[in-house]
């Protein structure tokens, strides 16, 4: 079963701290991960795709097919990093066309 | 802003009636996706459209449905509204149906539907 997993509902750091977002799907073709961010119940914006292997406003995420995991880290927390963060899955083929699968969410807190 | 554009915002309506929401994608996008954030629930996915036709289906109910119509623009009818119904109803759209490099998929800004 295609599954997203982030196992900490909440993570509360201080600023200046290190922050990593954990991630880990269940999926048994190629995936393709997403990372996105919700600022107080508005859109969310895409953050961090896998494919891109880029880095924005400081988060990078790395691919690892053999942990099955695709965390989201900073080496130094802001406070506008507040947020909630979920990671995602793209699905192909069968009924699911590219459609995707989130994870419940990671809410930020990033404490001055 | 992603392009994605949805209305109403804002919406409160009694149990057992009906809405629709509305939703125009980013310009050159065929494909139309719904879902909806609730407390207890998360984020689901519930359907999919791509030029005018059904492409997937996830947990949407029977008393939910939806459509794209020819000039790409979609909308999601609820019907006989419970009060578990209310969450935020997101539209996404992007340039194709299936999964791949280019089809990153961006998101409205939601409605909210409250059902009192």
């Amino acid at each position: 079963a295609q599954r997203v997993t982030q196992p900490e509902k909440l993570l509360s750091v201080f600023k200046g701290a290190p922050v990593e977002l954990k991630c880990n799907y269940s999926y048994s073709g190629s995936p393709e991960l997403f990372w996105y961010v919700q600022y107080s119940r508005q859109r969310l914006q895409l953050l961090l795709r896998h494919i891109s292997r880029e880095s924005i406003k400081g988060f990078t995420a790395d691919l690892n097919k053999g942990e099955t995991s695709f965390h989201l880290k900073k080496p130094f927390a802001q406070e506008e990093d507040s947020a909630m963060y979920y990671c995602a899955l793209s699905v192909s083929g069968g009924g699911s066309q590219g459609n995707l699968i989130f994870g419940k969410g990671t809410k930020l807190s990033v404490k001055p | 802003d992603s392009g994605v554009t949805q209305t109403p915002k804002h919406l409160i309506t009694a149990t057992g009636q009906r809405v629709t929401l509305r939703c125009s994608p980013r310009s050159g996008d065929l494909s139309v996706y719904w879902y909806q954030q609730s407390l207890d629930q998360g984020l689901q996915f519930l359907i999919q459209y791509y030029n005018g036709e059904e492409r997937a289906k996830g947990n949407i109910l029977e008393r939910f449905s939806a459509q794209q119509f020819p000039d790409l623009h979609s909308e999601l009818n609820l019907s006989s509204l419970e009060l578990g119904d209310s969450a935020l109803y997101f539209c996404a759209s992007s340039t194709n149906a299936g999964g791949g490099i280019g089809n990153t998929i961006y998101f409205g800004e939601g409605s909210w539907l409250t059902v009192v």
